[in-house]
């Protein structure tokens, strides 16, 4: 079946502006996280959402990060006012949370330049 | 918080060696550690997992090993390939919280 899709898979932005990211996860996967990865590092948790539950936003860096899930499914990261230590790949994952291991399954990411 | 240190950092190995790779976590209270692949340009993949209750698991060529109260786990390739050539990442979730804490990554190269 589908993965998790993301997109843009490249965005270029000037300092200053706001850029607006897309994950569409695996259907039926009721969890979704924001992951960032800097160049030639790890992965750096952002946010996480379950269900209706709130989410667990305390891997945002700053009040400029934020994030949003619509209808259970699509979500989309907002960072305002882009600084150029924003730049990194974001990613995206979702998890069937229920599952023995509760696996996360990432998408291919959005790279993001701020110039 | 949990904190996951990886090593090495680059690995370089021949065909048909072994390569190990190794993590250590903080967290106690930690009790799953997925390894994931990532190849260029592309998002990290599972290959592995290990809950705390399991000390060894094995899948064809790949094995993890978990020592709990040491609160390290490693990555073994047995028989490496070229396509093994990667990034692999370690992880760790405690039962706190649902996101993953990854380790900083290892550049696998396998010389043909």
């Amino acid at each position: 079946g589908a993965g998790v899709s993301q997109s843009p898979s490249n965005k270029v932005t000037e300092k200053g502006k706001d850029v607006e990211l897309r994950c569409d996860p695996i259907s039926g996967h009721t969890a979704l996280y924001w992951y960032r990865q800097s160049l030639g590092q790890g992965l750096e948790f952002l946010i996480y959402f379950q269900g209706n539950s709130a989410p667990d936003k305390s891997g945002l860096p700053s009040d400029r990060f934020s994030a949003e899930r619509t209808g259970g499914s699509v979500s989309t990261l907002t960072i305002q006012r882009t600084q150029q230590e924003d730049s990194a790949v974001y990613l995206c994952a979702s998890s069937l949370v229920g599952d023995r291991t509760d696996t996360q399954y990432f998408g291919p990411g959005t790279r993001l330049t701020v110039l | 918080g949990e904190n996951v240190e990886q090593h090495p950092s680059t690995l370089s190995v021949q065909e048909g060696d072994s390569a190990v790779i190794k993590c250590t976590y903080s967290d106690s209270a930690s009790n799953y550690f997925p390894w994931y692949k990532q190849e260029l340009g592309k998002g990290p993949q599972l290959i592995i997992d290990i809950r705390s209750n399991v000390g060894e698991k094995k899948d064809q060529r790949i094995a993890v090993t978990l020592n709990k109260t040491a609160k390290h786990f490693s990555l073994h390739i047995t028989e490496t390939q070229p396509e093994d050539s990667a990034v692999y990442f370690c992880a760790a979730r405690d039962t706190g919280r649902r996101a993953l804490t990854f380790g900083s990554g290892t550049r696998l190269q396998v010389q043909p």
